[in-house]
């Protein structure tokens, strides 16, 4: 069965205190992981896709990298503005399911300061 | 620059009635999506369209239709609302398969 699991599920910082953010996936015909951010009563807002192990992407304080099964958020210094809930979701390419995603169910992040 | 757009942001229904959940996108973009989001769950997918005049079953479709007569609205409706489908609605779009999928802000939807 197709899973994509997020650890951990809430997470607190202190400003400027880095972590990172798992998300693990075990699908069959990975074509993309995609990284977005959702603030409360708001919809997911897309930050990153990686398509290969190996590859990165950056943006501000955040950084996404991807292996064979999982995917890492990194978050450098993060500020209260960062605090959110950060969704994971693979894309399927195989069947009838060309395109569509499996969503984890997110990491909450809070950050203090 | 809307992008994509939903109506109603809320809704209370009282089990058996029906009702229609509009989404508009700006984009010109030629999928749409529906997804519910459940505490505890991940998004779940309940219908898409990969063009207008077309519609195919996501992982979690009963209950639900879906209509895209138009390429810029995805309706979705439920004919005879149950409280389980009480729920944040989201839809989306994207250009093609490869690209990533832009949201709307949600409906949340409660069925008493």
């Amino acid at each position: 069965e197709d899973q994509v699991t997020q650890s951990p599920e809430a997470l607190r910082l202190q400003e400027g205190e880095s972590s990172s953010l798992n998300c693990s996936y075990t699908v069959s015909g990975l074509r993309g992981l995609f990284w977005y951010r959702q603030d409360p009563g708001k919809g997911p807002e897309f930050l990153f896709t990686l398509y290969s192990a190996g590859e990165e992407k950056e943006k501000e304080r955040l950084k996404a990298t991807l292996t064979k099964k999982e995917s890492f958020l990194h978050i450098t210094a993060p500020k209260p503005e960062d605090s959110a809930t950060y969704l994971c979701a693979v894309r399927l390419n195989y069947g009838g399911s060309q395109g569509n995603l499996i969503f984890g169910k997110g990491t909450k992040l809070s950050v203090k300061p | 620059n809307a992008g994509v757009t939903q109506t109603p942001k809320f809704r209370v229904l009282k089990t058996g009635q029906s009702m229609t959940l509009l989404c508009a996108q700006d984009m010109n973009h030629e999928y749409m999506y529906w997804y519910r989001q459940d505490p505890g769950m991940g998004l779940r997918l309940i219908h898409y369209s990969v063009g207008e005049g077309t519609t195919a079953k996501g992982e979690v479709p009963d209950g639900y239709n879906v209509s895209r007569l138009k390429k810029q609205n995805f309706l979705l409706g439920l004919e005879s609302a149950a409280p389980s489908q009480t729920s944040v609605y989201f839809c989306a779009s994207s250009s093609d398969r490869v690209q990533p999928q832009h949201f709307g802000d949600g409906t949340r939807l409660s069925i008493l």
